[in-house]
């Protein structure tokens, strides 16, 4: 079955480390996403793809990186240079535009 | 800015009609209504669609006013499962440069 995966469910870093969250799309989608959410709150846009190679930042793109080297993947580097990094990170695909939106399980990062 | 706006939280009995309502007073005529929800811990669902007219999948139905400016989605027999934060975005359906926006959706318990 087509789908959208991310790894690991969980992860935990020390304070100054740099760390990279995996996503992973076998639907053929042009486009991907990662969003943040904090606690209570709406989802917030980091970084978004609408083609490889090409990637825009979104809303709180401060202390994150991205690459799109393949269309079926789109990993996020949560630098030392966030200040808030402990959150839930969610990853989505879609086929050409923001509609239709699938979106992984997340991952909850964790910054000790 | 999220461009709609939704209560805080709902409850509903199982087995009975979940409604939840969202206001849109200032979507242009070009925006689609989207509905998705967010299961606790999970990444959000995709639910339904719709510009004017009313709209029926297999989850859900979709009840657009007349001026367009507040919808209705119908969960028509809640179960325990449904229970998640349910959002309601307003956006063109193709193309642009427009995100998804997110606020911070209805919470709903069944």
């Amino acid at each position: 079955d087509g789908g959208i995966t991310q790894s690991p469910k969980y992860l935990f870093r020390k304070e100054g480390q740099n760390v990279t969250l995996s996503c992973e799309q076998n639907l053929n989608h042009d486009a991907m996403y990662w969003y943040r959410q904090d606690p209570g709150q709406g989802l917030r846009l980091i970084y978004y793809s609408q083609i490889v190679n090409d990637f825009q930042k979104g809303d709180i793109a401060e202390g994150y990186s991205v690459s799109r080297e393949k269309k079926e993947s789109f990993p996020l580097t949560v630098t030392s240079a966030q200040k808030n990094p402990t959150a839930f990170y969610l990853c989505a695909s879609s086929i050409t535009d923001w509609s239709q939106s699938t979106f992984g399980s997340g991952t909850r990062l964790t910054v000790v | 800015d999220a461009k709609t706006t939704q209560p805080t939280s709902m409850d509903c009995a199982e087995g009975r009609a979940a409604n939840l309502p969202c206001n849109h007073s200032t979507i242009s005529g070009n925006e689609y209504v989207y509905w998705y929800r967010q299961i606790h811990s999970q990444g959000p669902q995709y639910i339904i669609h719709g510009l004017k007219n009313n709209e029926t999948n297999e989850m859900a139905s979709l009840i657009i006013t007349e001026d367009r400016k507040s919808s209705t989605l119908i969960l028509p027999h809640a179960t325990l499962r449904d229970t998640a934060v349910y959002y309601c975005i307003v956006r063109e359906a193709q193309g642009g440069s427009e995100k998804l926006v997110f606020g911070k959706g209805t919470k709903l318990t069944v």
